[in-house]
């Protein structure tokens, strides 16, 4: 099983829609949690760390379930922008980060 | 801004010859860094952690010999592809963490696309 596992899509969203999707990790020591986004043959940025609590930014909403070890994304109010692969990162230990293999997502018109 | 360069953005070599990757952190120490290789539509895979003043630690299957690192210096890890082959072709990405003891956050530079021809 891979440390960290994400659909890899593409998840097909009509512009204005909401999309969400989860990501799962296997290390219950994990230590912190953050959604990268890559854009093509560009370096990855994040888009926000996930707090235990849930957080928000703007129209974006990341959660954590450490009892089932997964953190989400819901992306509201999509736009042609959001287009582009979200990577669940995940920090165990020793600022080590582990990458999921990414969600590619595709806002159309 | 960026706060972690990498240099150069793009090479191509070939067979045999052996490029130099560069990675700074402008505006912060970085007694760590990563490296990362990405192949087409496939995640980042860390190949190696960076220790400034120490060897780096390898994952398993990178061979350290053909991979060399050195971080030298707080602020700058280089990574040297050698004898390089057509496989070794990819996006090499270095990271470096910034950890202000409240908030975490990786940096990233904008990745080496490596041509080996």
């Amino acid at each position: 099983r891979k440390e960290v596992e994400q659909d890899p899509g593409p998840f097909n969203v009509p512009e204005g829609a909401t999309v969400a999707f989860n990501c799962t990790y296997s290390n219950s020591a994990s230590q912190s949690f953050f959604w990268y986004r890559q854009d093509c043959r560009k370096e990855p940025k994040l888009l926000m760390s996930v707090y235990s609590s849930g957080n928000e930014d703007g129209r974006f909403t990341a959660q954590l379930n450490r009892a089932s070890q997964y953190i989400s994304l819901l992306i509201r109010d999509s736009k042609l922008s959001d287009s582009a692969t979200y990577l669940c990162v995940v920090n165990a230990a020793g600022n080590k980060l582990t990458f999921g293999g990414g969600t590619r997502v595709l806002v159309k018109p | 801004g960026a706060v972690v360069s990498q240099h150069p953005s793009w090479v191509i070599c070939k067979s045999g010859t052996s490029v130099k990757i560069e990675c700074r952190s402008l505006d912060f120490q970085a007694t760590t860094m990563f490296w990362y290789r990405q192949f087409p539509k496939q995640s980042l895979m860390l190949m190696a952690t960076s220790n400034e003043g120490s060897k780096a630690t390898y994952e398993q299957g990178v061979e350290k010999d053909k991979f060399l690192i050195n971080h030298a210096s707080l602020t700058l890890s280089t990574l040297t592809v050698t004898s390089a082959h057509p496989e070794d072709s990819s996006f090499y990405i270095c990271s470096a963490v910034r950890d202000r003891g409240w908030n975490t956050e990786a940096f990233f530079g904008q990745g080496t696309r490596l041509t080996v021809v």
